[in-house]
């Protein structure tokens, strides 16, 4: 079963840091693009960091950048989100989810297409709460 | 304030039929692919359409997807109480190298 389950939440004072794992199972892990979602309480969902299959490429949201830093361990099918500096409004589940991009042919013979991404498989989340 | 928008509401009767839009800009459903997730109370999202109007394996026809210029839609028919959910548009924004949201619609079944 394609399975990713994420831990290492939990209460946090504002200006600590946090470390979250997310243990990847059922598929091939190195060679997928993973990302980082949140969702503060009873709000919407918001991105906030990406790392490609290699580890080569990463982009952050500007909510979190220069803070937050993700790093993966492919041998160990394992991602990771290291946290400092957390602020009261990073409380929030925080989810990882895979990336899929695949190629959409235009025309028959596929000389002309085009690249549609996704984010495929979702764990269930892990809760971060940054309170004094 | 999310980057794109969608109804923060919707309603209907079982059966009935009901569309959610979500409107962005060139640079990100001008440019790349709608998907549609589906969040039910206490879990994670799940993947409910991709590409404009594909279904995952397991989504049932009921769900279809649409998308003209800037905006796209989901579109759901024969309403189920099942079907009770918080909904998100997302779409990979090429100039932010990064995901971008809608700020999700609740569906109630009335």
């Amino acid at each position: 079963e394609v399975q990713l389950v994420e831990s290492g939440g939990g209460l946090v004072q504002p200006g600590g840091s946090l470390r979250l794992s997310c243990a990847a199972s059922g598929f091939t892990f190195s060679t997928y693009d993973i990302n980082w979602v949140r969702q503060a309480p009873g709000k919407g969902l918001e991105w906030i960091s990406y790392i490609s299959s290699s580890g080569a490429t990463r982009y952050y949201a500007d909510s979190v950048k220069g803070r937050f830093t993700v790093s993966r361990d492919n041998p160990k099918n394992s991602l990771y989100l290291q946290m400092n500096s957390l602020r009261v409004e990073d409380t929030a589940v925080y989810y990882c989810a895979t990336q899929v991009g695949s190629r959409v042919c235009v025309t028959t013979s596929c000389q002309t297409y085009y690249y549609s991404y996704y984010l495929n498989v979702w764990g269930k989340g892990t809760t971060v709460t940054v309170s004094s | 304030q999310s980057v794109l928008t969608q109804p923060p509401s919707a309603s209907g009767t079982p059966g009935q039929r009901v569309t959610i839009s979500c409107s962005g800009s060139n640079s990100n459903i001008g440019s790349n692919t709608v998907n549609w997730y589906q969040q039910l109370p206490g879990t994670a999202p799940k993947l409910l359409m991709y590409s404009d109007t594909q279904r995952p394996s397991g989504v049932p026809d009921r769900f279809s997807g649409s998308k003209s210029g800037t905006s796209a839609s989901l579109a759901i028919s024969g309403l189920q109480s099942e079907d009770e959910a918080d909904y998100y548009c997302a779409v990979r924004d090429d100039s932010l190298n990064a995901w971008v949201f809608g700020g999700g619609t609740k569906l109630t079944v009335l």
